[in-house]
């Protein structure tokens, strides 16, 4: 049972590419979650999906697109990455969409945008 | 919106000995769920302990324990004979039933001295 996986673990991308994040779980949760962590601050929710099928804005949408390929998979998309994207990403996953529901939490991607 | 507040940036705790990690929140919705996680330096999320608005109870876990007192609206973290292993940043986080994100605190560094 390896929980919430994310890859890959390390990224540096130069100005204007893009790339895929993608993130798995195998506890057969019905939300999932990314959020950015950014230094000095605690996480901020970019994209989450309620449900398979699904997919919302969080706080800080801009700059990103995710699908919600399956009930396991859920990926995030730079379409033209930025300095200001820099960051640590963190996909997580819940049981339901409900605020006493745990999310748990992948290791994270350390991204890098020169 | 929801607010976590963590007013100690960091914190410093002799091994064996109890710590104590302050959290206050901000919230008009009447449930709500409160979290803290725990990151230590190799970067991951870890749930530590749940507490849910309704809950009479104050929520433990192992050497963790949570004292909320929702008249103060407060939720703060307890950790109890102190282990090396616990030197990490900490975050206090929030959901309402309103909302699908975690809203998270600054954090807490706490360091454990042998």
């Amino acid at each position: 049972n390896a929980g919430v996986t994310q890859t890959p673990k390390f990224q540096v991308l130069k100005t204007g590419q893009s790339m895929t994040l993608q993130c798995a779980q195998d506890m057969n949760h019905n939300s999932m979650y990314w959020y950015r962590q950014d230094p000095g601050m605690g996480l901020r929710l970019i994209y989450y999906s309620a449900s398979e099928g699904t997919t919302d804005k969080g706080e800080v949408p801009n700059g990103y697109n995710v699908s919600r390929l399956n009930k396991r998979e859920f990926s995030l998309r730079l379409e033209s990455a930025a300095p200001s994207q820099t960051s640590v990403y963190f996909c997580a996953s819940s049981e339901a969409w409900d605020f006493t529901d745990t999310q748990y939490f992948g290791p994270g991607t350390r991204l890098t945008v020169l | 919106a929801q607010k976590i507040t963590q007013t100690q940036p960091g914190m410093f705790v002799q091994e064996k000995e109890a710590v104590t990690l302050d959290c206050t929140y901000d919230t008009s919705d009447p449930s709500y769920g409160l979290f803290w996680y725990k990151q230590p330096s190799s970067g991951e999320m870890i749930f530590l302990i749940y507490q849910g608005s309704y809950d009479q109870q104050n929520a433990t876990e192992g050497r963790y324990s949570l004292n909320f007192q929702k008249a103060r609206k407060s939720a703060n973290l307890v950790i109890s004979a102190s282990q090396l292993g616990d030197s990490a940043m900490y975050f206090c986080a929030s959901r309402e039933t309103s909302g699908s994100r975690l809203t998270f605190g600054e954090g807490t560094q706490l360091t454990v001295n042998p």
